[in-house]
Formats: structure tokens, C-alpha cells, sequence
């Protein structure tokens, strides 16, 4: 049993393209977490949100408690957005972090 | 500021050696963590800390000891590390209160057993 689904596990985009990774969850949740990890491996937190929306640059997340959903958006996509996209929830409690599998984005130039 | 970093990035162990890996992070941080992250799976929380002098076990403690003995450091302990233990480990550490929850991550440790 997984706490959190992502989908689509991989994707392949054209330089440009709008991009939409879905995270779905099952828990009930405090806060969701995106985090996006480079193939040399670093980890870095981009979103923390608990309701309704978040933009930075190009990246939008958005988050609707009610369906336990959740979405990562990127427009314009570059090759160096090339990543694995991961979501995390942080369960009601506070103290128990539930992770996704990651989708693994690649943008073709 | 460093950040969040983790000593030694790499190693190879026989099975039944044992070893530390540490992790350090200059934030002033009360939560600190260790995941480990294999092919096909999710971060798993392995320990994690609420504050100096205390820890409590994550979803998959087996095999592995913790202690956080100073705020800023946060020690992970393999007593005999066994093949199934061959993973990437992350560290990671976040804020009490407003911001808790928002995580930053370490450069992470490639350990292989064999």
C-alpha cells in the first residue's frame, strides 16, 4: 500500500511545453510537499503548501484538500528542468513524512 | 552557510562492518532525519530527531542505530551492515513551528555493502 501516487511515472516533453505531474494521496494530510531531484542526486524542497496555490518562476503548484490531490504545473519547460519530481505529504500527526516514487521528467531541446 | 552536509559520500563495506555516517547542519534546526532512497521506491524515513538529546524510529529503523548528542549533528550507525542495506542515504533537517515540515536535504552517502 502506497500513501502517495504519482503519475505519470515518466515523461518526455519538448522544450516549451506546459507541463502537469499529478500526486494523489490517501492520508490525511497538514502540508504537501514538492521536491525535485537532479541526476547528480541533490534534493531540493520546492513547495510547501496546504491549501490552494503556490507560483515560483515558472513552477506552480496547486493542492485541493477535499480530493487529497495534488498538482505541479511547469510552463515554458527547459531542459535543465530535467528531473525527477518528487511529492511528499506530511501526515495529520505531524511526524510521518509519506513520499512518492518520483516522476522522472526529461525536456528534449 | 553550508546547508545540510553529510560525511563520507561514498563507501563500500564488507557485510557484518559497521560505520557511522554523519550529518551536519548549520540552520539551527530542531528536526533533523535519515531516509534511506532505492530503485523503484519512495524516501523511507529510517530515525528521525525532534530535538538534541532525542530520537524515535521512522518506517524502517531494522539494522540501524541513531544519536543526536549535539543540536547540529545528527549520527546514523550500521553495527553490521548486511547487503540489504546497499542504498542512498539522505539527510535531512527542518524548522519547529511555522515553517515545520519544509525539509532540506543533504548531498546524500552512496553506501554499498557486499
Amino acid at each position: 500500500k502506497n500513501e502517495v501516487e504519482q503519475s505519470p511515472q515518466n515523461l518526455t516533453a519538448q522544450e516549451g511545453e506546459f507541463i502537469t505531474i499529478n500526486c494523489s494521496y490517501s492520508v490525511g494530510i497538514s502540508a504537501l510537499h514538492w521536491l525535485q531531484q537532479h541526476p547528480g542526486g541533490g534534493i531540493v524542497s520546492l513547495f510547501m503548501l496546504s491549501s490552494g496555490k503556490k507560483k515560483h518562476g515558472r513552477l506552480i503548484a496547486t493542492i485541493n484538500i477535499q480530493e487529497k490531490h495534488s498538482s505541479l504545473h511547469i510552463t515554458a519547460s527547459h531542459p535543465r528542468d530535467s528531473a525527477v519530481y518528487i511529492c511528499a505529504v506530511i501526515a495529520g500527526t505531524g511526524n510521518q513524512f509519506y513520499f512518492g516514487t518520483g516522476t522522472s521528467l526529461t525536456v528534449i531541446p | 552557510n553550508a546547508g545540510v552536509t553529510q560525511t563520507p559520500k561514498f563507501r563500500v563495506l564488507k557485510t557484518g562492518q559497521s560505520m557511522t555516517l554523519l550529518c551536519a547542519q548549520d540552520m539551527n534546526h530542531e528536526y533533523m532525519y535519515w531516509y534511506r532512497q532505492d530503485p523503484g521506491m519512495g524516501l523511507r524515513l529510517i530515525h528521525y530527531s525532534v530535538g538534541e538529546g532525542t530520537t524515535a524510529k521512522g518506517e524502517v529503523p531494522d539494522g540501524y542505530n541513531v544519536s543526536r548528542l549535539k543540536k547540529q549533528n545528527f549520527l546514523l550507525g550500521l553495527e553490521s551492515a548486511a547487503p540489504s542495506q546497499t542504498s542512498v542515504y539522505f539527510c535531512a533537517s527542518s524548522y519547529l513551528g511555522e515553517r515545520f515540515g519544509e525539509q532540506y536535504f543533504g548531498p546524500g552517502t552512496r553506501l554499498t555493502v557486499t
